[in-house]
């Protein structure tokens, strides 16, 4: 069962955008991509899902391309509370069931 | 509305010893389960749950026993603590399992184990 694969680390400076982009070559025509953010000493916490083509929301935008085989994550314009771990969420354990966490994106955004 | 709440906080226990983490919501959601996380790692699927009085097993089950006899509360039993079992702990829940619903996350219980 293949997981969803993303850069370990990324750093950035304030006021720039980030994209992160997850593969996910294995994805299932039903299952949706989903990424959750997660400070330290907290549970992870829900950004932004999508199927297919874009999805904004308050906090960032969700590009996904027709073939489903990657996603990418942009937050616009990021500030030092943007730092944090990012985890890309698109495919089922081996129960069909429960979403499978990787070790995500620790993103540090810099002054 | 609380969310997801976990007690305790921060719990140091002996090696052999054993004892429950607290897991409740009011959400009024089916589905609830337990990962632990450890350090630089992403979380791992401990035990879970699709309703009162079902649960089932997920990546990583040993050493740890669940209850389900209310919709609100999941409790995490460790048996006989083992160092192995250091870790931070989090419960989530979600209305369901459908392949959309966003899972909400407590805060976390910090468990050591000397």
């Amino acid at each position: 069962l293949a997981k969803t694969t993303q850069p370990i680390s990324m750093d950035s400076y304030e006021g720039q955008e980030v994209n992160i982009t997850c593969s996910h070559n294995n994805i299932a025509t039903n299952d949706y991509i989903t990424w959750y953010q997660q400070f330290p000493s907290q549970g992870p916490r829900f950004i932004i899902q999508g199927y297919k083509t874009k999805v904004t929301n308050e906090v960032a935008s969700l590009f996904i391309p027709a073939d489903r085989k990657s996603s990418t994550l942009s937050l616009p314009r990021v500030s030092l509370s943007d730092t944090a771990v990012y985890y890309c969420l698109a495919k089922r354990d081996n129960y069909g069931q429960n979403f499978v966490f990787g070790p995500g994106t620790r993103l540090s955004v810099l002054p | 509305n609380a969310g997801v709440t976990q007690t305790p906080k921060f719990q140091v226990l002996k090696t052999g010893q054993s004892m429950t983490l607290q897991c409740a919501q009011d959400m009024n959601h089916e589905y609830m389960s337990w990962y632990r996380q450890d350090p630089g790692m992403g979380l791992r699927l401990i035990h879970y749950s699709v309703g009162a009085g079902i649960t089932d097993q997920g990546e990583v089950p040993n050493g740890y026993n669940v209850s389900r006899s209310t919709t609100e509360d999941f409790p995490l039993r460790l048996l006989s603590a083992a160092p192995s079992q250091t870790s931070v702990y989090f419960c989530a829940s979600s209305y369901s399992l459908g392949r959309s619903d966003e899972q909400f996350f407590g805060p976390g219980t910090r468990l050591t184990v000397l």
